[in-house]
């Protein structure tokens, strides 16, 4: 069954650290999603991304991030100068279509822990 | 008021209960409604959604939602200890997804 892959699933960093989190989402999926969890808490919508361009963004998804999709498969998120509210787990998800944004399915996840 | 709510638990139930999970929502924008089961440091995975009010059942999980009161369950029947898990709601206008906080829940043996 086909999956969303995520990597690394554990990134450190030092505060002030530019990070790529990488995400391979299902090969014939068009929109793609980066979501957020602070330990403990829910998770955040952050950026939606379809035909290489951002469709969404939720107010956390300020101008230390940006997404970019680098070749036909990856998807990838950068934090530019990481703080330490940015520990959490970031979570990538795809869909088919937009007619379909509420069958999303998601990876595994990237713990990032910014010291 | 909190755009979406849920009972965070923990719930503890023994194996064959039925489970009741509710969210309640603000929104009434909110036409898509999902729930999610996530595992302890893992990724929401998609059990079952629905569009707009009504029913929707699968194999042993049963989706609800009342857009009138805006209130959404999702009924377990039979509870399995591999059910034990986080269940979140989720709901979208468009592609934004708001999830709920997550509901904890234990299925004993």
């Amino acid at each position: 069954e086909p999956e969303v892959t995520q990597t690394p699933s554990h990134q450190v960093t030092q505060m002030g650290q530019e990070v790529i989190l990488r995400c391979v989402p299902i090969s014939n999926h068009l929109y793609f999603y980066w979501y957020r969890q602070i330990l403990g808490q829910k998770v955040e919508f952050l950026v939606s991304f379809y035909n290489n361009e951002i469709s969404e963004k939720s107010e956390i998804f300020d101008d230390q991030f940006s997404v970019e999709r680098p070749d036909g498969s990856n998807f990838t998120l950068k934090i530019r100068s990481t703080k330490l509210e940015d520990s959490a787990m970031y979570f990538c998800a795809s869909t088919h279509s937009s007619g379909r944004a509420y069958e999303q399915y998601f990876g595994p996840g990237t713990r990032l822990t910014v010291t | 008021q909190k755009e979406v709510e849920q009972d965070p638990g923990p719930l503890s139930v023994p194996e064959g209960a039925i489970v009741s999970l509710n969210c309640t929502y603000s929104n009434s924008a909110f036409q898509y409604f999902m729930w999610y089961r996530q595992y302890s440091r893992k990724g929401p995975e998609l059990l079952m959604y629905t569009y707009s009010s009504g029913n929707k059942e699968d194999g042993r999980f049963t989706a609800q939602v009342d857009k009138s009161s805006k209130y959404i369950s999702l009924f377990i029947r039979d509870s399995q200890p591999s059910d034990s898990a986080t269940y979140l709601c989720a709901m979208a206008a468009g592609q934004n997804f708001v999830f709920g906080p997550g509901t904890r829940l234990s299925v004993l043996p």
